[in-house]
């Protein structure tokens, strides 16, 4: 079971638009439309953003999507605002299993 | 009010015992499979293991090599982890979260966490 693939750290200023890749394989993000995303703020649990590729919780603001093409999903953050300094990580079912990826740490200018 | 509040961290030797508790409240616990996931300092999170409704089904990450164990009581509302044989590598903040209702494949819910620290 090994991590899924996230880059260390993205930026972006506010108002732009900032995506955030997750790489797994047909084992994992390519076999499922499991995928899930979470932000978490330093000292603070995880939080839910996206389920199942593409859907958002109820109350998780619609700057915030995701997609998925073959063994990598995606999230992309509109209109970048500076609460969304954050770490996300992405996430995906795995046969009886959950794997995470490493974190990328956002950085709004 | 809708929570999830974990207990029982501390500082253990290597080799020790722990056995970490979540109190759930608020909601209809005996509903929703739950899940322990760690996050060593520093680190990403790691999902430890999940538990079913009924506990009809237990899974847990590979790499525990069957140190841990899961268990819930729906009477109590309580979920519970059992760690033996602690190593160092299991230092990190332990979180309960509730999947997301009727799967298993995300979780919409978090305690705040109990942190684990493994030292001699």
């Amino acid at each position: 079971q090994s991590a899924l693939t996230q880059p260390a750290s993205v930026s972006g200023s506010p108002g732009q638009s900032i995506t955030i890749s997750c790489t797994g394989t047909s084992s994992d993000v390519g076999g499922y439309n499991f995928v899930s995303w979470y932000q978490q703020h330093p000292g603070k649990a995880p939080k839910l953003l996206i389920y199942e590729v593409s859907n958002r919780p109820s109350g998780v603001p619609d700057r915030f999507s995701g997609s998925k093409s073959g063994n990598t999903a995606s999230l992309t953050i509109s209109g970048l605002q500076a609460e969304d300094e954050a770490d996300y990580f992405c996430s995906s079912y795995a046969r009886n299993s959950t794997l995470f990826g490493g974190g990328t740490k956002l950085t709004v200018l | 009010e809708v929570q999830l509040v974990e207990s029982g961290g501390g500082l253990v030797k290597p080799g020790g015992s722990l056995r970490l508790s979540c109190a759930a409240s608020g909601f209809s616990f005996r509903t929703y499979g739950m899940n322990w996931v760690r996050q060593a300092p520093g680190k990403g999170l790691e999902w430890v293991s999940s538990i079913s409704t009924l506990s009809s089904y237990i899974y847990y990450a590979d790499s525990l090599k069957g140190r841990f164990t899961i268990s819930r009581d729906n009477a109590k509302n309580s979920l519970y982890l059992q760690m033996n044989s602690l190593r160092a590598e299991d230092t990190g903040v332990y979180y309960c979260a509730r999947d997301r209702r009727d799967t298993t494949d995300s979780f919409d819910m978090w305690g705040q966490g109990t942190m684990v620290t493994v030292s001699s």
